[in-house]
């Protein structure tokens, strides 16, 4: 069964630093893109960005560029999302998918979202 | 870039017919993707490459698309069916090829 699997909820401060982390399993892991996407409180999904595991090739949406970090870790079929310096704005759920690899991409299989709130 | 333009709202009787429409320039000529999101859940695939059903996604759920709008149908809508639903398109030879739509809350009455 193909599975990914977020690291749990995280609050922190404005100024903190967090990596959360989307774990695949049943497939391999570097034939498939993995995406980052958002969603705030009553507001739509918004792509954050997207890697290719097996050749680390990583994009990220114009919104989100210089702001997050994207990598991956094919030892540990391993996706992680990372900010060096969190502000309020950066809250809220984040999801993972795994897109196929393919002319016409579309995302099969998604993570149970992680929370991140950043309060002081 | 390319955008995908959704109506922001939908309300629909149960058992009546639901369409969701997603604009775009000639979105005829790319294969569109469709996610249902019910609250407090992941999204999660309803339709890809226009019109093919993923297994699990009832009959009822049907998706078409030509010249400027895809569609996603609903037949003989249930109360289970109320949910946001977020188009998508892939563009590859893009540094930004993940192209969604802001999605419909669909309101079943």
């Amino acid at each position: 069964e193909v599975q990914l699997v977020q690291s749990g909820p995280e609050v922190k401060k404005p100024g903190e630093a967090l990596k959360i982390s989307c774990q695949g399993s049943g497939y391999i892991f570097t034939t498939h893109w993995i995406a980052w996407v958002r969603q705030t409180p009553g507001q739509g999904l918004e792509w954050v960005g997207i890697v290719s595991p097996g050749d680390l090739d990583i994009r990220y949406s114009p919104s989100f560029t210089g702001r997050v970090t994207i990598s991956a870790d094919t030892s540990r079929n391993t996706a992680y999302l990372m900010w060096d310096t969190l502000t309020s704005a950066d809250s809220g759920t984040y999801y993972c998918a795994r897109l196929r690899k393919d002319a016409y991409s579309y995302a099969d299989q998604w993570g149970q979202g992680t929370l991140v709130t950043v309060s002081s | 870039s390319f955008v995908l333009t959704q109506p922001p709202s939908l309300s629909v009787a149960p058992g009546q017919t639901a369409s969701l429409p997603c604009g775009g320039d000639d979105i005829g000529s790319k294969s569109v993707h469709w996610y249902q999101q019910r609250s407090g859940q992941a999204p999660r695939l309803v339709m890809y490459y226009d019109s093919d059903r993923p297994s699990g996604i009832p009959q009822r759920f049907s998706g078409s698309n030509s010249g400027n709008t895809a569609t996603l149908t609903i037949s003989r809508v249930e109360a289970e069916d109320e949910a946001d639903y977020y188009c998508q398109v892939w563009d590859g030879s893009s540094d930004h090829p993940v192209i969604l739509g802001g999605g419909t809350k669909l309101t079943v009455l």
